[in-house]
């Protein structure tokens, strides 16, 4: 059983570009979790998804961030016209049910220049 | 709302030594709290967990936490440092399984 699949691990951007951040989960887990490193901090938590539902965004940014789990394919999470402040390790985590342990992806390292 | 405080961003240990690294948390709710390894450039690793239960908990590489509500702590300790261990360590708190809130890390340097 494959663990969680993020790509790309590396993403450059230049500033007012878009970043498309893939997650496939675990075989089986329908619960995926993205949460944001930035330099030199702890996680924080963005977005919970369920398949075709966002079930809770309040650590999503306003504008120009989004997150979609399609019934079909990973999940994606989206930015749009990028800054440099957005520079840091997005990490996805998944889950089979909302009350189990959720593992987590190497990462994507997203370099806005 | 919940929150997490680990003290010492870095510690220091030599190869053999103790290693402990101090969380305390902040809850409203029964937490359920955790600790996570990063090594560079890699994704978060499950150390060990308390959810219920008994309050000593071990995990893996030799690593055990003890959760104590009165303290509020969550701290993790292993007796004898490995030259392996040397990473980034990470405790969080949630009230479910899920959104956990991490602190802010701490960096083990072993010194051989």
């Amino acid at each position: 059983n494959a663990g969680v699949m993020q790509n790309p691990r590396h993403l450059v951007r230049r500033r007012g570009q878009e970043a498309r951040l893939r997650c496939s989960p675990m075989k089986g887990h329908s619960h995926v979790y993205w949460y944001r490193q930035l330099p030199e901090e702890g996680l924080k938590f963005m977005v919970y998804l369920q398949k075709e539902n966002i079930i809770d965004e309040s650590g999503m940014p306003k504008e120009r961030f989004s997150a979609e789990f399609p019934k079909e394919g990973p999940s994606i999470l989206r930015i749009q016209q990028v800054v440099r402040g957005d520079s840091a390790a997005y990490f996805c985590a998944s889950s089979p049910t909302s009350d189990t342990e959720a593992f987590f992806g190497q990462g994507t390292r997203l370099t806005v220049v | 709302a919940q929150s997490v405080t680990q003290l010492g961003s870095h510690v220091s240990v030599s190869e053999g030594a103790l290693v402990l690294l101090r969380c305390n948390y902040s809850s409203s709710v029964p937490p359920y709290l955790f600790w996570y390894v990063q090594y560079p450039n890699q994704g978060l690793q499950l150390l060990l967990k308390y959810t219920t239960g008994a309050t000593l908990v071990k995990g893996i590489n030799g690593f055990e936490a003890e959760f104590k509500k009165s303290e509020t702590s969550f701290h993790l300790t292993k007796p004898s440092a490995h030259m392996s261990d040397a990473a980034e360590y990470f405790c969080a708190v949630s009230a479910g399984a899920q959104k956990l809130v991490f602190g802010q890390g701490t960096r083990l340097t072993i010194n051989p």
